[in-house]
């Protein structure tokens, strides 16, 4: 299976609610990255989160790595309909080292 | 921030023909490209690393005489996808990486080029 899958694959909250998406993968990285991506637009980063740190704070997410479980996880407060979009995580090994991307998570937010 | 742009957003050509898709960013200078493609409702698979003044890097499985990879100045790259088959519409994406002297990875994605071959 490709480095970082997320979990679930597909998620349905209504607005308001917290929505966590998980990520996990196999080797050593250098960074975690989250991206969102609405249908049929590019990627908009969200956040980096580097080996060395274990959770960062931006707005109304919060993602936590936990390197020893090759895990990280994202989580959105309070939702919006507009956070509706598939989100990805995506991992590096190092400075220009390519990113691995994992097979996304739909989150639906119901208004 | 960091701004990426594609063209075209969108193209529609016929089988046998080439298309060229161009990657620039408009607000820094990138010495790495990297271009992605993605297929409906998938993820996005890494086709080729391109870096300003030498060669791009293909991924295991992406025939390098078909997606042609130029990387001519620290602000454009370009994607030609020769003799286009059906086979290869799809959702193009790329993303260019600042020079940082290594501190992040960060990478900024353009918005992508739906390809449609007939």
């Amino acid at each position: 299976s490709q480095q970082g899958e997320e979990d679930p694959q597909a998620l349905s909250i209504q607005e308001g609610e917290n929505a966590t998406m998980n990520c996990s993968y196999k080797t050593s990285i250098n960074n975690l990255q989250w991206y969102r991506q609405n249908s049929g637009r590019g990627l908009v980063h969200l956040i980096l989160i580097r080996s060395n740190e274990r959770e960062k704070h931006s707005g109304r997410l919060r993602v936590t790595l936990d390197t020893s479980k090759k895990s990280s996880s994202l989580l959105i407060t309070a939702s919006r309909a507009a956070d509706t979009a598939s989100y990805f995580c995506a991992t590096d090994a190092g400075a220009n080292s390519k990113l691995t991307f994992g097979k996304g998570i739909t989150l639906s937010v119901r208004p | 921030g960091a701004v990426v742009s594609q063209h075209p957003s969108r193209v529609i050509c016929k089988s046998g023909t080439s298309v060229k898709i161009e990657c620039r960013s408009l607000d820094f200078q990138a010495t790495t490209m990297f271009w992605y493609r993605q297929f409906p409702k998938k993820s996005l698979m890494l086709m080729a690393t391109s870096n300003e003044g030498s060669k791009a890097t293909y991924e295991q499985g992406v025939e390098k005489d078909k997606f042609l990879i130029n990387h001519a100045s620290l602000t454009l790259s370009t994607l030609t996808v020769t003799s286009a088959h059906p086979e290869d519409s799809s959702f193009y994406i790329c993303s260019a990486s600042p020079w940082v002297n290594g501190a992040s990875n960060e990478q900024f994605f353009g918005p992508g080029t739906r390809l449609t071959v007939l």
